[in-house]
């Protein structure tokens, strides 16, 4: 079974320019996470999506992070523009179904570094 | 809102000793509890989880965990470390909301294991 795929796995921009990252995640899966990892910390949650609705999107910063998941399968995360602050490894998760005790997969990541 | 503590950003073991991670959490409702892996570049991987029933929960590589719901307490332990345990470990909390199954992840534990 295939996982949960990331990509760009780097990419390094400067402030104020615009990057987007994409995700598949595993085959079936309905729900898909973002996570952004600071480096040093643990992975805090930027949205989740249930199939191609929006589930919970209280840590994203709206200003400037978009996301969408079109036909409920792949997943585009938008920042705009970027900041110094954003830094950082920015992982994808899947989970087959959304349920408190269900395992999320995640994806390598992608690592983001703004000068 | 669920929290999540991990005393020891690193711990530095011998090959062949115990480890033993420390995890406390706060949570409003009866917690589903999480412990995953993130090895160099990669994705995290889970370990093992706690959900309902027994409270002593073994996982893959050897782990195991314990839930003490008077301690608030999750730590996780594996008898006689190996090299390839050298690794970052997260501690993560979820409660089913209405907003769906977020996690809440600790700040991590880094693991260095000594020949």
């Amino acid at each position: 079974e295939a996982g949960v795929a990331q990509s760009p796995r780097y990419k390094i921009i400067e402030k104020r320019q615009s990057v987007a990252f994409w995700c598949n995640p595993i085959s079936g899966h309905a729900t898909l996470y973002w996570y952004q990892q600071i480096l040093g910390q643990g992975p805090k949650l930027l949205i989740q999506f249930q199939n191609n609705g929006v589930v919970d999107d209280s840590q994203l910063p709206k200003d400037r992070f978009s996301a969408e998941r079109l036909k409920g399968v792949d997943s585009t995360l938008k920042i705009q523009p970027a900041k110094l602050e954003d830094s950082a490894v920015y992982l994808c998760a899947s989970s087959l179904v959304a349920g408190a005790s269900n395992e999320q997969f995640f994806g390598p990541g992608t690592r983001l570094t703004v000068l | 809102a669920q929290s999540v503590t991990q005393l020891g950003s690193h711990v530095s073991v011998s090959e062949g000793a115990l480890v033993l991670l420390r995890c406390n959490y706060s949570s409003s409702v009866p917690p589903y509890l999480f412990w995953y892996v993130q090895y160099p570049n990669q994705g995290l991987q889970l370990l093992l989880k706690y959900t309902t029933g027994a409270t002593l929960v073994k996982g893959i590589n050897g782990f195991e965990a314990e839930f003490k719901k008077s301690e608030t307490s999750f730590h996780l332990t594996k008898p006689s470390a190996h090299m390839s345990d050298a690794a970052e470990y997260f501690c993560a909390v979820s409660e089913f909301e209405a907003a769906g199954n977020k996690l809440t992840f600790g700040g991590g534990t880094r693991v260095l294991v000594k020949p």
